[in-house]
């Protein structure tokens, strides 16, 4: 597995501000992913952050409000811009650890909340 | 149809019984599938990989019905500190990986 850890752990900020949530990983990984979590739901996949090359975005999570950054093999950055009430959530990161499979290890998440 | 599909319960069980959650998924190309649990406020941690032929680790047994698209998980002799939600996921295999979490099933184990 892997050790992640993700900064700040939680925070309250004022709609039309932006955060930048950062994921720290101990080794180096391929791919980084950056997830969802809304109050009493499960997990939603926002992007795949690759090292080198822009992220990936699912349906419905675009650049402009969700811009990520790779710089190397070991971090990443997610920022929530220009945010309202609706963005409040938990945000995880996760890594994929190549074992033969594609097992994904989760960062202690980020709660957001949105005033 | 979801993607993954499980039903939320909870399952209110006593110390020491056997329970069973399923789960079912749309995409028949799906390669990998997993079960995590995630504790209250706590992220998810992965419990087990679900294996073609079925696999067991300890008290917990998964298996994969391929024709069915679906996917079990059993946990014998429940102990208090199961209690928690656990989450079918899938990966879809869209070329790269992907998994789809289920809302998953929330567990309590009752003295």
């Amino acid at each position: 597995s892997a050790v992640i850890s993700q900064k700040p752990s939680r925070d309250i900020c004022q709609r039309g501000t932006s955060l930048t949530i950062q994921c720290q990983v101990d080794s180096q990984v391929t791919m980084m992913f950056w997830y969802r979590q809304q109050p009493g739901q499960s997990l939603t996949l926002i992007a795949t952050a690759n090292q080198g090359s822009e992220a990936t975005y699912e349906s419905g999570f675009v650049i402009d409000k969700f811009p990520i950054s790779r710089p190397n093999l070991t971090f990443s950055t997610l920022t929530v811009s220009n945010m309202s009430p609706e963005d409040s959530s938990i945000y995880l990161c996760s890594v994929s650890i190549s074992t033969g499979g594609e097992t994904q290890y989760f960062g202690p998440g980020t709660r957001l909340l949105v005033l | 149809r979801k993607e993954v599909e499980q039903d939320p319960g909870p399952f209110n069980v006593p110390e020491g019984a056997t329970v069973a959650f399923n789960c079912t998924y749309s995409n028949s190309a799906s390669q990998s599938f997993f079960w995590y649990r995630q504790d209250c406020r706590k992220e998810p941690k992965l419990l087990m990989s679900v294996y073609s032929s079925g696999n067991e680790d300890g008290r917990f047994t998964a298996q994969l019905n391929r024709a069915s698209q679906y996917i079990s998980l059993l946990i014998r002799d429940s102990k208090l500190s199961d209690s928690a939600t656990y989450l079918c996921v899938v990966n879809m295999n869209t070329g790269f990986q992907k998994l789809v979490f289920g809302t998953g099933t929330r567990l309590l184990v009752s003295p």
